[in-house]
């Protein structure tokens, strides 16, 4: 059983969509990162949110953690294909150093 | 400030051959964590290093191992490769309990 499970694992839609991928566990974690990662090279941090309740905008992209800090979103509106990647999501559990990650959500999206 | 480097970038190797992958952190970063990665997943948590000692440690065989120097550098070994050892393997570097910056990955192929 993975401590953060992420919705859907797959997500294929047209440009100009919006979609949500969600990132949910039972466990409160001190802090939440999004990464985005292209085939054959390493993942890329988006945004860290660390305050129960705080929304953070990049650009299109707005990522939520929830007020109990046990779940995120990441919201794309008007999706490109330059969105395309896969989306994983990372948190640190209140007094643990090790970074807990989420399975990821591969996202496609076509011109 | 310079990037996580890793080196080799490409790699093939035979069947019961060793490898080692090396990792250069961000200046600064004493925690180093690798990862390996099959196509098509997510994450899987190989160890963790800081101050060279080893601080976290997944669930992957003995064939698996992996130091830190003194200048944070860091290096893994696979011994004994078997075919399912093909993979993304990467590299990142942090602050302890902080966001993870990733390097590019060494992609190794065993035939």
């Amino acid at each position: 059983t993975q401590l953060l499970e992420q919705s859907p694992q797959f997500l294929s839609i047209q440009e100009g969509e919006n979609l949500t991928v969600y990132c949910n566990s039972s466990s409160v974690f001190s802090s939440l990162q999004w990464y985005r990662q292209e085939p054959g090279e390493g993942p890329v941090l988006l945004v860290t949110v660390v305050t129960g309740g705080e929304v953070k905008k990049l650009k299109r992209l707005t990522f939520q953690f929830g007020d109990a800090r046990k779940d995120s979103s990441l919201h794309i509106t008007a999706a490109q294909p330059g969105d395309t990647g896969l989306y994983l999501c990372a948190g640190h559990m209140d007094s643990n150093y090790q970074l807990i990650w989420g399975a990821g959500t591969k996202l496609i999206i076509k011109p | 400030k310079a990037g996580v480097t890793q080196t080799p970038r490409y790699l093939i190797k035979t069947r019961g051959q060793q490898v080692t992958l090396s990792c250069s952190p961000i200046s600064g970063h004493r925690s180093v964590s690798w990862y390996q990665q099959t196509p098509g997943q997510g994450l899987q948590f190989l160890f963790e290093y800081f101050s060279e000692t080893q601080r976290n440690k997944g669930n992957f065989p003995g064939r698996f191992s992996g130091r830190q120097f003194s200048n944070s550098r860091s290096e893994m070994n696979v011994s004994t490769l078997e075919l399912g050892d093909s993979a993304l393997y990467l590299c990142a570097s942090s602050f302890p309990g902080r966001e993870q910056y990733f390097g590019p990955g060494t992609r190794l192929t065993v035939t």
